[in-house]
């Protein structure tokens, strides 16, 4: 079954505990990206790769850090996590770039 | 950068009832996409628009990309209950290939 899969599906930390999501997408997609939802804002582009080795920052790059060492892989990378990391955070991946975004789950984040 | 404006926020219906939303843009896009996120789960793609004009259906669905490539429209008929949710707006456009979010729509639909 074609599917985007992130882990945890949630996670209670505390400031400061380095954390790092996973996201592995089994399509041969290029494009990932990482997503936050907040109420009232919408979703908001972290960061994104165009294919291996390739990410650039997206909307809200702030505290967060990606990599793109394998196609199929976009861990998601908080070195301190602050409590207004605090959000619901999505996975998504596509054939190129920017079209017909494939969701994960999401990952329900709160640090303390 | 690119701003979306979705509206409405939320909106309350009967079973039954139509429901319309719209997304307006500042700048032109080239693709305009539809996505519905249920409670608990990862939006998922509705519809797809590729050409101003364009209008597309999917089952109750009916999505329009605007002529001046600045506004998409999407319709649900005879709405039921499982049509709860939020619905987003997206645009893409430009050659950095980014997808631009409205803040999305929830919608409360009263069996």
């Amino acid at each position: 079954e074609a599917q985007v899969t992130q882990n945890p599906r949630y996670l209670i930390t505390v400031t400061g505990k380095k954390l790092t999501v996973t996201c592995s997408q089994n399509m041969n997609h290029e494009y990932m990206s990482w997503y936050r939802q907040d109420p009232g804002l919408g979703l908001r582009q972290i960061y994104y790769s165009m294919n291996v080795e390739v990410t650039d920052k997206g909307d809200v790059p702030e505290g967060y850090k990606v990599s793109r060492k394998e196609k199929r892989n976009f861990p998601l990378i908080l070195e301190s996590p602050s409590p207004n990391q605090t959000s619901l955070y999505f996975c998504a991946s596509s054939r190129r770039g920017g079209e017909k975004l494939f969701f994960g789950s999401g990952t329900q984040l709160s640090v303390l | 950068g690119q701003q979306l404006n979705q509206s409405p926020q939320s909106m309350f219906i009967q079973e039954g009832e139509d429901v319309s939303m719209n997304c307006t843009s500042s700048s032109i896009f080239n693709t305009w996409l539809w996505y519905k996120q249920d409670p608990g789960e990862g939006p998922v793609l509705l519809i797809a628009l590729y050409k101003a004009g364009e209008l597309t259906s999917n089952g109750r669905l009916t999505a329009q990309f605007g002529i001046t490539r600045k506004d998409s429209f999407l319709n649900i008929s005879a709405s039921i209950p499982s049509d709860v949710g939020i619905y987003f707006c997206a645009g893409q456009g430009g050659s950095n290939y980014k997808l631009t979010f409205g803040k999305g729509t929830l919608l409360t639909v009263n069996p």
